[in-house]
């Protein structure tokens, strides 16, 4: 089993269309938690961190569920620009490392 | 704000061939780390570094050797290149390991023939 678990879509949506994406974890020692945004051939970066009581960024709300060791991503009003894959990442307690998932792929259409 | 930069961008090498990536940034980040990232797999890691002169192994580490010499700097060397080493190689840095953000170079598209 993997570490970390997405769906790899892709997910194909209209604009102002509502998304979620799902990543599932195996480690119950993880402690850190992000969604990173990749879009094609350039390189990953932050989209936001996800904190157990929930967070929002604008259009996006992450959620954490410790019991059944899940994260979610909420897309609101979907742009074109949102097109992109989206990586669950995780850290173990006491170690340095990341855990990526194999993202998930979004595709924003007008 | 160069943040991290990768060089080369681009490399075929034929097999047997050595070579060295370079990753630079200039964030002061104590922590680095070298990744590849093949379809379908997502992004897995090679080898980092927990501060200069320090480095570990990670999920993939077999057929790669790295150095920090300098604290800005963090070297990934393919000793003998096999065609299985053909990927796309993501530098990465960050302040505070991973509970803070880690920030990523542009890539290194590496093909070995």
């Amino acid at each position: 089993r993997k570490e970390v678990e997405q769906d790899p879509g892709p997910f194909n949506v209209p604009e102002g269309a509502t998304v979620a994406f799902n990543c599932t974890y195996s480690n119950s020692a993880s402690q850190s938690f992000f969604w990173y945004r990749q879009d094609c051939r350039k390189e990953p970066k932050l989209l936001m961190s996800v904190y157990s009581s929930g967070n929002e960024d604008g259009r996006f709300t992450a959620q954490l569920n410790r019991a059944s060791q899940y994260i979610s991503l909420l897309i609101r009003d979907s742009k074109l620009s949102d097109s992109a894959t989206y990586l669950c990442v995780v850290n173990l307690i006491n170690t340095d490392k990341l855990i990526f998932g194999t993202g998930t792929r979004l595709q924003v259409f007008p | 704000n160069a943040g991290v930069t990768q060089t080369p961008k681009f490399r075929v090498l034929k097999t047997g061939q050595s070579m060295t990536l370079l990753c630079a940034q200039d964030m002061n980040h104590e922590y680095m780390y070298w990744y590849r990232q093949d379809p379908g797999m997502g992004l897995r890691l090679i080898h980092y570094s927990v501060g200069e002169g320090t480095t570990a192994k990670g999920e993939v580490p077999d057929g790669y050797n790295v150095s920090r010499l300098k604290k800005q700097n963090f070297l990934l060397g393919l000793e003998s290149a096999a065609p299985s080493q053909t990927s796309v190689y993501f530098c990465a840095s960050s302040f505070q390991g991973g509970s803070t953000e880690a920030f990523f170079g542009q890539g290194t598209r590496l093909t070995v023939v």
